[in-house]
């Protein structure tokens, strides 16, 4: 099966700091769809952002933003000026042809 | 809003108990999915269903089963029950279009077999 790979398991940020998290993807088709969602502890998941494989331009929400390189099938979530709200379970997903994929998921933790 | 909502947020169950897990949507919306999410896998899609009397296998259908009878409403059914299908169950909706679109998630349910 195609899959979404989140290396880091875990981490960690100082309010205020900017954090990267990482993820990739395998698939064989030229358009698709790359999202990151955000499950904050007991509560539901929400889109931070969503990104078209078409686009070249990054997608950007306020304070998040990506950084899409197709050739490397890398999807990574820059949060800037992390704030303690950010803390949350953050899951990478990839959509083509009626197929979802979610990554494992990269728990981030901001600390005051 | 959309909302999503979901009939139980904690259930225990016995093994070999029929479970019924309910999802409603108050948003019109064609598509519905049921995941299940466990540590260090992620969200596996279980089933999904992009019409009435529709389904779709997904990923790990297995032991489960789904009925779709309204728009609104996607019920996820555990035949008999069984201690690995212990974890959080989550289900979702988008609007006609597909998975390409955003997906809106009820609060889950964390379902444990005993």
């Amino acid at each position: 099966a195609q899959t979404v790979t989140q290396s880091q398991p875990e981490m960690s940020v100082q309010e205020a700091e900017t954090v990267t998290l990482s993820c990739t993807y395998d698939t064989s088709e030229s358009n698709y769809y790359l999202f990151w969602y955000k499950q904050p502890p007991s509560r539901q998941m929400i889109l931070v952002i969503r990104q078209e494989a078409y686009k070249q331009q990054n997608a950007t929400e306020n304070r998040f933003s990506v950084n899409f390189q197709k050739a490397a099938k890398s999807f990574s979530l820059k949060i800037s000026d992390s704030q303690l709200g950010d803390t949350a379970m953050y899951f990478c997903a990839r959509y083509n042809n009626n197929d979802m994929r979610f990554g494992a998921g990269t728990r981030l933790t901001v600390k005051p | 809003d959309v909302k999503v909502t979901q009939s139980s947020r904690y259930l225990v169950k016995r093994t070999g108990e029929k479970v019924f897990l309910e999802c409603v949507q108050d948003m019109d919306h064609e598509n519905m999915f049921w995941y299940r999410q466990d540590p260090g896998l992620g969200l596996r899609l279980i089933y999904f269903s992009y019409d009435v009397k529709m389904k779709e296998k997904g990923d790990i259908p297995e032991g489960y089963s789904v009925s779709r009878e309204k728009k609104e409403r996607f019920s996820l059914i555990l035949e008999s029950a069984s201690t690995n299908q212990t974890s959080m169950y989550l289900c979702a909706s988008t609007p006609d279009g597909g998975g390409y679109n955003e997906q809106f998630f009820g609060p889950g349910t964390r379902l444990t077999v005993l």
